[in-house]
C-alpha cells in the first residue's frame, strides 16, 4: 500500500517551562530503555537510559520515569531552553540473553521551544 | 574520545546501482548496529555485528548486507538500489562486553543520507 509519513506528536513550550514527553512501549519483555534527542540532519544523541529494575532516573536537567505496569515511559526536561528543540525518540530493548542489540524506536515527539 | 563516524555523509545514486557505506565505531567499541530512518517508517533495525560476525538481523531483504573488520569498523552494502531505499542510514556502536550481562547503550553517528533517483 501507499506509505504515509509518520505523524509526529508535537509539544510546544515556552522557554523556561518544564517539558514532559511521553512514550508508550510495546514489548512487555523490554527491560532497557533509552531516550535520544535528534536534531534536524543529525544522528540521535543519547540523553538518558533506565533499566526495568528502576522507576526513576535523573540526569542533568532531565528525568526519566518508567511505569512497567502500563508500559509507559516519560522524559521530563526542566527549564526548557531553545537548544532543546528537536525530535525526542524513545527506544526499548528486551534482554534475550547473550546478544540482543536490537533497539525498537517509537515514532518520536517534536519539541518546539518558544523564546 | 571521538564519536561514531560515518562516510560519506551524502550520496546520490540511481536505481539499479549499488552502494557501500562505512562506519567507524567509538574507540574500544566492538559492536556495530545499522539502522534505516525514513519519514514513513521511522528508525528500523537492519543488523548488528560483533567480532566480524552478524549476530542479529532485522526484516530487510537480502539486498542489504554488511560486514565488520577486525578493527571493528563496519560497512553496509545495498545492491540493486530502489527508490524506496532513499533514507538516512545510521550506524551505532556499543562496547560489546563478553559475556553480555545486560544491555548496553548504543551511540549513533551522524548518518549517511542516501538519495536514489
Amino acid at each position: 500500500g501507499e506509505s504515509v509519513g509518520l505523524h509526529l506528536p508535537t509539544l510546544s513550550v515556552q522557554e523556561g517551562d518544564n517539558s514532559i514527553i511521553n512514550c508508550a512501549y510495546s514489548n512487555s519483555a523490554s527491560d532497557y530503555f533509552i531516550w535520544y534527542k535528534q536534531e534536524s540532519g543529525k544522528g540521535p544523541q543519547f540523553i538518558i537510559d533506565i533499566r526495568s529494575n528502576m522507576d526513576k532516573r535523573q540526569g542533568q536537567r532531565v528525568t526519566v520515569l518508567l511505569n512497567k505496569t502500563v508500559k509507559h515511559l516519560s522524559l521530563q526536561i526542566a527549564a526548557t531552553q531553545p537548544g532543546d528543540s528537536a525530535v525526542y525518540l524513545c527506544a526499548e530493548m528486551p534482554y534475550s540473553g547473550g546478544s540482543n542489540y536490537k533497539l525498537t524506536f517509537g515514532k518520536g515527539t517534536l519539541l518546539t521551544v518558544n523564546p | 574520545k571521538a564519536g561514531v563516524t560515518q562516510t560519506p555523509r551524502y550520496l546520490i545514486k540511481t536505481r539499479g546501482q549499488q552502494v557501500t557505506l562505512s562506519c567507524s565505531p567509538i574507540s574500544g567499541h566492538r559492536s556495530v548496529s545499522w539502522y534505516q530512518q525514513t519519514p514513513g517508517q521511522g528508525l528500523q533495525f537492519l543488523f548488528e555485528y560483533f567480532s566480524e560476525t552478524q549476530r542479529n538481523k532485522g526484516n530487510f531483504p537480502g539486498r542489504f548486507s554488511g560486514r565488520q573488520f577486525s578493527n571493528s569498523r563496519s560497512e553496509m552494502n545495498v545492491s540493486t538500489l530502489e527508490l524506496g531505499d532513499s533514507a538516512l542510514y545510521l550506524c551505532a556502536s556499543s562496547l560489546g562486553r563478553v559475556p553480555l550481562m545486560y544491555q548496553e547503550t548504543q551511540y549513533f553517528g551522524p548518518g549517511t543520507r542516501l538519495l536514489v533517483l
